[in-house]
């Protein structure tokens, strides 16, 4: 079965450090990866996708993803985290057909 | 940027009651989705929609649940028969087309509660 992990359930980081948050991916053919972010009583919000070819795509906010296929890895970066970037954030990967699986989510919690 | 809209924000109902949630995906959007999110856990994929017509659908989806874009503008799940277990929060979603590096653009979700 196809699917995506997100091995964090949080992560905490302070204000104006580099964050990170982790993504692997376990699907046939080619992935297509997405992130999205929530903040509260929201729906998700798409923050980026991996386009093939770019293995380190920007989005939106700051926010940009590493694209690893030796480590089936998609992780989420962003060099300096901002108290507003707090929010659970979502990896995804559409399955082909008219479906999108997501990842379990990790809370991010960027401290002052 | 245009917006997916759900109604109502809330909603409480009696186990075995029937419940409509309602959406107005992007108007020049033409695929449509309804994912659920139990609290504290992963957002799950429901259904999707496209010319009338259901897509595709995960097997939470069972005879309980149907959609239907009753106009040009609403799409809706319905529940027949609530249990307790269909608490949650559920959005809707849609896109412009089926690529599968297209965006999902999400409404803020309805929040059932089925006491």
């Amino acid at each position: 079965a196809q699917s995506v992990a997100q091995p964090e359930d949080q992560v905490n980081v302070a204000e104006g450090n580099p964050l990170t948050v982790k993504c692997t991916y376990s699907v046939s053919g080619n992935p297509y990866l997405f992130w999205y972010v929530q903040y509260p009583n929201r729906g998700l919000q798409f923050l980026l996708k991996y386009i093939t070819g770019d293995n380190l795509v920007k989005g939106s906010y700051g926010f940009e993803a590493e694209f690893n296929k030796s480590q089936t890895s998609f992780h989420l970066k962003k060099p300096s985290a901002l108290v507003s970037d707090s929010a659970l954030y979502f990896c995804a990967h559409n399955t082909g057909g008219f479906k999108t699986i997501f990842g379990a989510g990790t809370r991010l919690f960027v401290k002052a | 940027e245009p917006e997916v809209t759900q109604t109502p924000s809330h909603q409480v109902t009696q186990m075995g009651q029937e419940v409509i949630l309602r959406c107005v995906p992007i108007s020049n959007h033409l695929y449509f989705y309804w994912y659920r999110q139990i609290l504290g856990q992963k957002v799950e994929f429901l259904v999707s929609f496209y010319n009338n017509e259901i897509s595709e659908k995960s097997e939470i989806f069972d005879d309980q649940f149907s959609v239907e874009r009753p106009d040009g503008s609403n799409f809706t799940l319905k529940i027949r028969s609530t249990k307790l277990e269909d608490s949650a929060m559920y959005f809707c979603a849609s896109s412009e087309g089926p690529r599968r590096d297209e965006k999902l653009f999400f409404g803020s979700g309805t929040q059932l509660s089925v006491l």
